[in-house]
């Protein structure tokens, strides 16, 4: 079935610091979508991606779509407290449906 | 604009209890989606509806599991009986599928659901 690997599991930067996390899958996505998770909440949508090569931006987050569609990218630049979460990549095959989830990557900031 | 409801935020339950959780979709959405989430497994599709017609429950783990959604504002999962190992969040997210490209799922603040 299909799979996604997500990378790192967890990170502990510094304040301020750039971020990147990624994840790849074994099968061609249509869509790509990066989610944000706060404790005790559901995931929050943060940028989606529709076209290989796609590059978007949301405040100081940006996202990419790989071009081989089997990969996407999220850089966070200049890291701050509030960025502490768990991040989740996510794809569909088809243009609607469910999604494939990764297993997400734990972002720590020290002050 | 309300986002999806969820209720109840907590439920602790003993094994054998019969568990309902619920769901309110955002208003004009069609698909409803139902996941859980452990450490272990992380989200995990358990079930998505499209129309309020269930399109895809390969995810639903056993038949002790079971979801409905009697209309376009509501769905239901229930656990019957419900054992420990049931013990997770369960998210309920909707989307507006169809001709639309953009049809991306919001989640609910889901139901943490502990079976003793």
């Amino acid at each position: 079935g299909q799979q996604l690997n997500q990378s790192p599991q967890s990170m502990f930067i510094q304040e301020g610091e750039d971020v990147s996390m990624n994840c790849t899958s074994s099968s061609i996505f249509n869509t790509w979508l990066w989610y944000k998770q706060d404790p005790g909440e559901g995931p929050v949508l943060l940028i989606a991606l529709y076209k290989a090569g796609e590059l978007t931006s949301n405040g100081r987050l940006t996202a990419q779509f790989g071009i081989t569609r089997k990969d996407s990218f999220l850089n966070i630049s200049a890291s701050i407290p509030s960025d502490v979460g768990i991040y989740f990549c996510a794809g569909r095959v088809g243009s609607q449906g469910n999604l494939i989830f990764g297993k997400g990557t734990k972002l720590s900031v020290k002050p | 604009d309300a986002g999806v409801i969820q209720s109840p935020r907590h439920e602790v339950t003993e094994m054998g209890q019969e568990v309902t959780l619920r769901c309110k979709p955002i208003s004009g959405h069609n698909s409803l989606f139902w996941y859980r989430q452990t450490m272990m497994r992380g989200l995990e599709l358990l079930i998505y509806f499209n129309n309020n017609v269930p399109i895809d429950d390969s995810g639903m783990p056993e038949d002790r599991f079971s979801a409905k959604m009697p209309n376009a504002s509501f769905s239901t999962l229930k656990i019957q009986p419900s054992e420990p190992r049931d013990s997770a969040v369960y998210f309920c997210a909707s989307s507006l599928a169809g001709q639309l490209l953009y049809n991306e799922q919001f989640f609910g603040p889901g139901t943490r659901l502990t079976v003793l």
